[in-house]
């Protein structure tokens, strides 16, 4: 059965600071990769995704995510957090179609001034 | 920008009642989701829903629930008889064919 794992469950970054949270994920292929966030009260919206070819892939709000297929990690990073980016994120793994979404448990991320 | 949309937001219900959370996915999107979150968990698939019928199904889509499109645009999630453990948050999903798109969700408190 496909897994994903995020090892962080809370991670506190300065603003200005970069940022890197980690995901790592069980399945039996290739898989297809996500990112999302959720603010407090607020649905998930898509950061990011994976599917194939350039394995470092740009998001919106300035977010990027490398797929390592040797350490099965897909890794999102920042280069210098705002205070709007604190929220909880969630990495997610799918075989395609009409596959549902397999979750990670999810990093709070906390920007102190 | 299309968007998905869920109603209501918020359902207070009594233990062994009937609800059903309603959905209107992006319009040219041919695949539907349910998925829910209980509070300070992660987010769990239930179901999804292509071709106007059930494509998979989680262990949590038990015959409890149900689910619909019972016109051009609306999908429906039933749960015939509520019970303490369905408080949770329920997103609904929708997509062309591999990236989903989620609404605000509709959180749902069983007394």
């Amino acid at each position: 059965a496909q897994s994903v794992t995020q090892p962080d469950i809370h991670i506190t970054v300065s603003e200005g600071a970069s940022l890197e949270l980690r995901c790592n994920y069980s399945y039996g292929a290739t898989p297809y990769l996500f990112w999302y966030v959720q603010s407090p009260g607020q649905g998930l919206q898509l950061l990011l995704k994976y599917f194939s070819g350039d394995t470092l892939v740009q998001g919106i709000k300035g977010f990027e995510a490398e797929f390592k297929r040797s350490q099965s990690s897909f890794n999102l990073r920042k280069p210098s957090v705002h205070w709007s980016d604190a929220a909880e994120y969630f990495c997610a793994v799918m075989g395609g179609g009409a596959d549902g979404l397999t979750f990670g448990k999810g990093t709070h991320l906390i920007i102190q001034p | 920008e299309p968007e998905v949309t869920q109603t209501p937001s918020h359902q207070v219900t009594q233990m062994g009642q009937e609800v059903i959370l309603r959905c209107v996915p992006i319009s040219n999107h041919l695949y539907f989701y349910w998925y829910r979150q209980i509070l300070g968990q992660k987010v769990e698939f239930l179901v999804s829903f292509y071709n106007n019928e059930i494509s998979e199904k989680s262990e949590i889509f038990d015959d409890q629930f149900s689910v619909e499109r019972p016109d051009g645009s609306n999908f429906t999630l039933k749960i015939r008889s509520t019970k303490l453990e369905d408080s949770a948050m329920y997103f609904c999903a929708s997509s062309t064919v591999d990236t989903q798109y989620f609404g605000p969700g509709t959180r749902l408190t069983v007394l």
